[in-house]
C-alpha cells in the first residue's frame, strides 16, 4: 500500500519561528510537491522536485524553502513564520507517468 | 504558472441527482487527474486520464479527457450522501514534472 506520510497533522508556532514541515514517501518517487490549501483558493504549488537536491519553484515560493537530500524525504522550511502563512500544508509525490499519492495534510497556525 | 478553471465552485443537489464539474485552461496537458477530498484528509484520486478523447468509469463516476487537451470533465450519477466533498481536477503538463490544480468544486448531497 502506498504511504506519503506528513510529521505533523497539527502545528502551532509563533511569528517570526522557523518552521519545518516534513514528508516521507516509500514509493521511490522521484517527484514530490508541496502544496498549501486555502478555502477558494483550492491547492497552491509552493515548490517541487523532480530529483534529489534538485527544486523548483511553484506559483507561490515566497516565504518557503525547501530540501531534498534524499529521494524519499522532502521537506518543506519556513524560514521565519508570518501570520498569513497559517494554512493547510499537503505533500504529495508521483513518477513521471503515474498519479500523485497525497499525505494527510497538515494544519499549521501561525500565531 | 498553467491557470485551472474548475467550476462551478459549489454545488448543492438532492440525494439521487447527476452531478457535473468541469475544468478548462489556455495550457495543454498530457494528463489530467480527479481527485476527491473529504475533510480533514489528503486528496484521494478517483480517475486519471492519459490520452486525449479518453472517457473512463470508476463505478457512479466517469470522466472524460478533452480532445483539445485544455479541458476535462466529471460527471457522478445517482449521488449519494458520502460523495459529499471537494472535488478537484489536476493537470500534468508535458515536462511530466510539475502539476497543477483547480480552485475545486465544493458538493453538498441533501438526502
Amino acid at each position: 500500500d502506498v504511504k506519503v506520510t506528513q510529521s505533523s497533522r497539527y502545528l502551532v508556532k509563533r511569528t517570526g519561528e522557523k518552521v519545518f514541515l516534513e514528508c516521507v514517501q516509500d514509493m521511490d518517487h522521484e517527484n514530490m510537491f508541496w502544496y498549501r490549501q486555502d478555502p477558494g483558493l483550492g491547492l497552491r504549488l509552493i515548490y517541487f522536485s523532480y530529483d534529489v537536491k534538485m527544486k523548483e519553484k511553484g506559483d507561490i515560493p515566497e516565504g518557503y524553502s525547501v530540501s531534498r537530500e534524499k529521494k524519499e524525504r522532502f521537506s518543506l522550511i519556513l524560514e521565519s513564520a508570518s501570520t498569513n502563512q497559517t494554512s493547510m500544508y499537503l505533500c504529495a509525490s508521483r513518477t513521471d507517468h503515474t498519479e500523485a499519492f497525497f499525505g494527510q495534510g497538515t494544519r499549521l497556525t501561525v500565531v | 504558472g498553467q491557470q485551472l478553471n474548475q467550476s462551478p465552485q459549489s454545488m448543492f443537489i438532492q440525494e439521487g441527482e447527476d452531478v457535473s464539474m468541469n475544468c478548462t485552461s489556455s495550457s495543454i496537458f498530457n494528463t489530467w487527474l480527479w481527485y476527491k477530498q473529504d475533510p480533514g484528509e489528503g486528496p484521494v484520486l478517483l480517475i486519471a486520464l492519459y490520452k486525449a478523447g479518453e472517457l473512463t468509469s470508476n463505478g457512479r463516476l466517469t470522466a472524460q479527457f478533452g480532445i483539445t487537451r485544455k479541458d476535462s470533465f466529471l460527471n457522478i450519477s445517482a449521488s449519494i450522501p458520502s460523495d459529499v466533498g471537494i472535488y478537484f481536477c489536476a493537470g500534468v503538463p508535458y515536462n511530466n514534472n510539475d502539476m497543477r490544480f483547480g480552485a475545486g468544486t465544493r458538493l453538498t448531497v441533501k438526502p
